[in-house]
């Protein structure tokens, strides 16, 4: 099976933008979580999403959002860009079914450098 | 609410050596306990996972890891370290509030095996 891939690898952006990042999980994998990784915080949980609907949810700003695809491809978006969303984001897709005990698998993750 | 922390920031060996990479935890009820690894420029690998049963668990790559209730720890180990176990791991715990889940994850302890 092929593994989590996200696009784009590497973005950078300016203060005040907006920013769209992709995730498609492994095939038949229904459950897409996303993380913030800095150096300081280690990995911050953003959301969860399983069958199109957000499941669970971290302690980040309104300007993060995300949405699931029937296909179960996830996209997460960040609007007015700060210079401290800068990290690396990644995305981690589990079959869903055994909430909490599944293997998370994770995609090389996307890095984001604001400017 | 639920917590891991991983003591040390970097943990130096010598090939051939044992490590150890520790994670102690903060649970109400049954702690679900993960490993993962992440390679330079890699999103995070599954190593292993103590959900019950055996308080010794053996993971990928040779790696294993010790459940200790009593001691509320979960430590990374293996017999002889290699160059190529030289990464940064996470230690990783379920959280469940009002019925719904998710991981979190320790800061990371980068683990530098010397030639």
């Amino acid at each position: 099976k092929a593994g989590v891939t996200q696009t784009p690898r590497y973005l950078i952006k300016t203060r005040g933008q907006q920013v769209t990042l992709s995730c498609s999980p492994i095939s038949g994998h229904r459950s897409v979580s996303w993380y913030q990784q800095t150096p300081g915080q280690g990995l911050q949980f953003l959301f969860e999403y399983f069958s199109e609907t957000q499941r669970n949810k971290g302690n980040f700003p309104g300007r993060f959002s995300g949405r699931q695809f029937s296909n179960s491809r996830s996209e997460m978006n960040v609007s007015t860009l700060e210079l401290g969303d800068s990290a690396l984001y990644l995305c981690a897709s589990t079959p869903g079914s055994r909430i909490g005990t599944d293997t998370q698998y994770f995609g090389p993750g996307t890095r984001l450098t604001v400017l | 609410a639920q917590s891991v922390a991983q003591p040390e920031d970097q943990v130096n060996v010598a090939e051939g050596n044992p490590l150890t990479v520790k994670c102690t935890y903060s649970v109400s009820g049954n702690p679900y306990l993960f490993w993962y690894v992440q390679y330079p420029n890699r999103g995070l690998q599954f190593l292993l996972k103590y959900i019950t049963g055996d308080n010794l668990v053996k993971g990928s790559y040779g790696f294993e890891a010790e459940f200790n209730k009593s001691q509320t720890s979960f430590h990374l180990k293996k017999p002889s370290a290699l160059v190529s176990d030289s990464a940064l791991y996470f230690c990783a715990v379920r959280d469940e509030t009002s019925g719904t889940y998710k991981y979190i994850f320790g800061t990371g302890t980068r683990l530098k095996v010397l030639a």
